[in-house]
């Protein structure tokens, strides 16, 4: 099966920095990587996603990359605010057979932005 | 609300005692998916349906988890002589399309406390 890892488990940033987090995958066969956002007790908020046929994708202060070849997509968000301070979880999934679309999660980048 | 919704929102149990929790898809989605998430981790995936049809079930649903979903709508994922272990955020998502992965939504959880 597929195996997501995800680096680093914390990041502390200046209010204004930016802030990349970074994850693997194992299963080649992957082709779908979003990222989500959890607050403390709130549901996994989808904030970005990218399929394999592109390689950078970017939603204002957001964007990400992936290297299909090296096996990693990158979280980059800019101009980072105290309201971005939350846990980011990437993810991966893949169209092929029955785990049609079941997402493997990282296991999370706690993100605090300090005023 | 047109999300994805869940109930209850919480549950205390005691250990041995069997509990259903029911998840309400966004509108027309033809997959839905549950998760488990515990403390510090990412979810993980539990079970997915396509339409009425249960289509994957992972190792971690042991034989006292069921889950249904009737008529391809709602569904609702029961635990029989809960354990502590059992203790977790039980999230559900839902997504359109077919054969390519798409965005999944989440709901909002329901955290199960057994005691």
């Amino acid at each position: 099966g597929e195996n997501v890892e995800q680096h680093p488990s914390t990041l502390s940033v200046q209010e204004g920095d930016s802030a990349v987090i970074k994850c693997t995958y194992s299963d080649s066969a992957s082709n779908y990587f979003p990222w989500y956002k959890q607050e403390l007790g709130k549901r996994p908020q989808l904030i970005i996603d990218i399929r394999s046929n592109v390689g950078e994708k970017k939603d204002q202060r957001i964007a990400v990359t992936l290297n299909k070849t090296a096996k990693h997509f990158s979280l980059h968000i800019t101009e980072t605010q105290p309201e971005d301070s939350a846990v980011y979880f990437c993810a991966a999934s893949k169209a092929r057979g029955s785990t049609l679309g079941r997402l493997y999660f990282g296991r999370g980048t706690q993100l605090t932005v300090w005023p | 609300d047109t999300g994805v919704s869940q109930n209850p929102r919480h549950k205390i149990t005691k250990r041995g005692q069997n509990v259903t929790f029911r998840c309400d898809p966004i509108s027309e989605h033809n997959r839905l998916y549950w998760y488990r998430q515990t403390l510090g981790q990412g979810p993980e995936f539990l079970t997915y349906f396509q339409n009425e049809a249960q289509l994957e079930k992972s190792r971690l649903l042991s034989d006292r988890f069921s889950a249904e979903r009737p008529k391809g709508s709602f569904s609702t994922l029961e635990i029989q002589r809960t354990e502590q272990g059992d203790s977790a955020m039980y999230l559900c998502a839902s997504t359109a399309g077919l054969g390519q992965p798409y965005e999944q939504y989440f709901g909002p959880g329901t955290r199960l406390t057994v005691t």
